[in-house]
């Protein structure tokens, strides 16, 4: 099993729509989650921290489940300039990351 | 404001050849790393140098040599490339490591290096 598993997608979604990805991990003692956004060709760039409590920024939402092992992202009221690979990373003694998610927002 | 910056951008190589992948940050960062991204991998960490003066090994480190020339310098080098190696190179940096409390990564824009 990989330490970190993503769904590849794509996810083909309009404008407007509100769509959530997953990001399973095994490493119980993981300690910080993110979810990062790579346009294609280009570097990875930091969307958000993923807390316990569940975050909020604008149109994302981040939640992390520590019993089930997994963090999620929501992207609410989607546009055509969400479209990219959603990439889940989290920390132990390093990073790891996920293969990405993704997603295509049509008009 | 520049961040994290590689050079070059493009690199063909031939089989054997060797050459070094360099990256600056200007961030005043302590930790650096070296990833590669292959498709359906994700990002793989090649090695990692959490402070001035020190490096370690990640997941992939065979075939590959770092040096941490001072804090804001860390550099990649492959001795004798391999086809294997042909990937999109990404340096990052960050204030402290994994481990460390909630540190992001910085990435630069990325080395593609294509080995023939």
């Amino acid at each position: 099993r990989k330490e970190v598993e993503q769904d590849p997608g794509p996810f083909n979604v309009p404008e407007g729509a509100t769509v959530a990805f997953n990001c399973t991990y095994s490493n119980s003692a993981s300690q910080s989650f993110f979810w990062y956004r790579q346009d294609c060709r280009k570097e990875p760039k930091l969307l958000m921290s993923v807390y316990s409590s569940g975050n909020e920024d604008g149109r994302f939402t981040a939640q992390l489940n520590r019993a089930s092992q997994y963090i999620s992202l929501l992207i609410r009221d989607s546009k055509l300039s969400d479209s990219a690979t959603y990439l889940c990373a989290l920390t132990h003694y390093d990073m790891r990351f996920g293969a990405g998610t993704r997603l295509t927002v049509k008009p | 404001n520049a961040g994290v910056t590689q050079t070059p951008k493009f690199q063909v190589l031939k089989t054997g050849q060797s050459m070094t992948l360099q990256c600056a940050q200007d961030m005043n960062h302590n930790s650096m790393y070296w990833y590669r991204q292959d498709p359906g991998m994700g990002l793989r960490l090649i090695y990692y140098s959490a402070s001035e003066g020190t490096t370690d090994k990640g997941e992939v480190p065979n075939g590959y040599n770092v040096s941490r020339l001072n804090k804001r310098e860390f550099s990649l080098r492959l001795e004798s490339a391999a086809p294997s190696q042909t990937s999109v190179y990404f340096c990052a940096s960050s204030e402290a490591l994994p481990g460390d409390g909630d540190q992001p990564q910085h990435f630069g824009d990325g080395t593609r290096l294509s080995i023939l």
